[in-house]
């Protein structure tokens, strides 16, 4: 079975922090898709960045950065330099290909950047 | 612009009522798929298509049905069945390459009362 945990259900740093969430997944795939998504107060879901199971390489896009470690099963999303604009919930996921593209989601972890 | 719609942003019903909930999408998108969020939880799938007149049931499909007639319409019924269905609920969309992203309408709040 898939499984995604985000121990962080809840953070609050003030602004200009660098601040670092964190995801660790289960399965037993060799081939699987690791996700991260943003959640504003509106609701709508924003697609942040897509991982395959075999690129390790970490990717940085502006203020935001991503750690994939498969020796310790995690996929942490740092942010740099926060900004109340980051505030929202944040999802991981994973995705395993089974005949169809399922996305396992964690828990979310709230982010609050003070002024 | 491409995107998803839901509609209603906000519904009420009454115990008892089915009630309909929308998601159009013009992104010329294959697959089509609905889920549940519960306050402090994650999203949970519901149902998916990956093709017109074809669905599936998710994780958590009872006391829900869905219709795919159409490339763009992916309607979800939230039946009298469902024990407890306030719950904000979120459609989504991809191109069904192997894989591809999910992208997320602006969802539909759902209150039971």
């Amino acid at each position: 079975a898939q499984k995604v945990t985000q121990a962080q259900t809840e953070i609050s740093v003030v602004e200009k922090e660098d601040v670092t969430l964190d995801c660790v997944y289960e399965t037993r795939d060799t081939t699987y898709y690791l996700f991260w998504y943003k959640q504003p107060p509106s609701g709508e879901l924003v697609f942040l960045i897509r991982r395959n199971s075999f690129d390790e390489q970490n990717e940085i896009s502006g203020r935001y950065s991503w750690n994939f470690q498969k020796s310790t099963s995690s996929f942490n999303f740092t942010i740099t330099a926060s900004q109340v604009v980051d505030s929202a919930v944040y999802f991981c996921a994973l995705m395993v290909i089974q005949g169809a593209q399922k996305l396992v989601f964690g828990q979310g972890t709230r982010l609050t950047i003070n002024p | 612009d491409g995107g998803i719609t839901q509609s209603p942003k906000y519904l009420f019903r009454k115990e008892g009522q089915n009630v309909t909930l929308s998601c159009e999408q013009n992104l010329n998108h294959d697959a089509m798929y609905w889920y549940r969020q519960d306050p402090g939880q994650g999203l949970r799938l519901i149902y998916y298509s990956q093709i017109v007149n074809d669905f599936q049931k998710g994780d958590i499909a009872e006391g829900y049905s869905v219709s795919r007639e159409k490339k763009e319409s992916f309607p979800l019924t939230v039946t009298s069945a469902q024990k407890n269905p306030t719950a904000f609920y979120l459609c989504a969309s991809s191109i069904q390459l192997d894989p591809d992203t999910q992208y997320f309408g602006p969802g539909t709040r759902l209150t039971v009362l």
